[in-house]
């Protein structure tokens, strides 16, 4: 079935650097990446869809120029959190589209997810 | 308004019984897909089950069962013979329209405890 890989699982980083999250589709093409954030004990925030080879779209109130979405191919979708802070600390969670729509999972496949810490 | 809302924060399951997550939806379109996934305290998100909105029987999947009840808009799931393995967040999701590019909307979860 489709598969999509999450790297790294979790990431501790200093305040003021940058973190690269990746979302790799393994035997399927994605057309279309979501990225989410999760709280503790809350639900899955859209926070922007990605479409391969053009700009992402940004839900409202999510910081373009903090969550730099990048989705060269059809198989990767980067999500970039730059100069991280405290409250940046969150699980980020990906979830693909495959281009066939009847695919497993009725088109979607979620990432392992990465939980992210910022000292 | 919320598109899902799933009213039980937290459930608690005798071992071997049945448990029912609670789910209702709103949409104005007549296509749309239900989802239900399990998220265990790893954080990965598993894919449980499926409704079609044009589905006429409720879908099943092992243990699995959504209780579909369109005029009401509620999607419940239904897991029969809980383990312990089941303890975890549950979400239930909508999708609207036919295109599966279309972003998932999330109800607030619910977390399931199974008790031996």
């Amino acid at each position: 079935g489709a598969v999509v890989s999450q790297h790294p699982s979790w990431v501790i980083c200093k305040s003021g650097t940058s973190v690269k999250i990746e979302c790799r589709s393994l035997d399927f093409q994605a057309t279309t990446m979501f990225w989410y954030r999760q709280f503790p004990k809350q639900s899955l925030m859209l926070m922007a869809t990605s479409n391969e080879g053009s700009k992402a779209t940004y839900e409202q109130g999510v910081e373009k120029d903090k969550f730099l979405i990048n989705h060269a191919s059809l198989t990767l979708s980067t999500l970039t959190v730059t100069s991280a802070h405290p409250e940046d600390s969150s699980f980020y969670i990906c979830s693909a589209r495959a281009d066939t729509p009847g695919d497993t999972n009725y088109g979607y496949t979620f990432g392992s997810g990465t939980r992210l810490t910022v000292v | 308004a919320q598109k899902i809302t799933q009213t039980q924060p937290g459930m608690f399951v005798q071992e071997k019984e049945a448990v029912t997550l609670d789910c209702t939806y709103d949409t104005s379109d007549q296509s749309y897909g239900l989802f239900w996934y399990k998220q265990p305290s790893s954080g990965e998100m598993i894919f449980l089950i499926y409704q079609g909105s044009y589905d006429e029987q409720n879908a099943t999947e092992g243990r699995y069962s959504l209780n579909f009840q369109k005029a009401r808009k509620s999607a419940n799931l239904v897991i029969s013979a809980s383990q312990l393995g089941d303890s975890a967040m549950y979400f239930c999701a909508m999708r609207e329209g036919r295109n599966t590019g279309n972003q998932f909307y999330f109800g607030t979860g619910t977390s399931l405890t199974v008790i031996p």
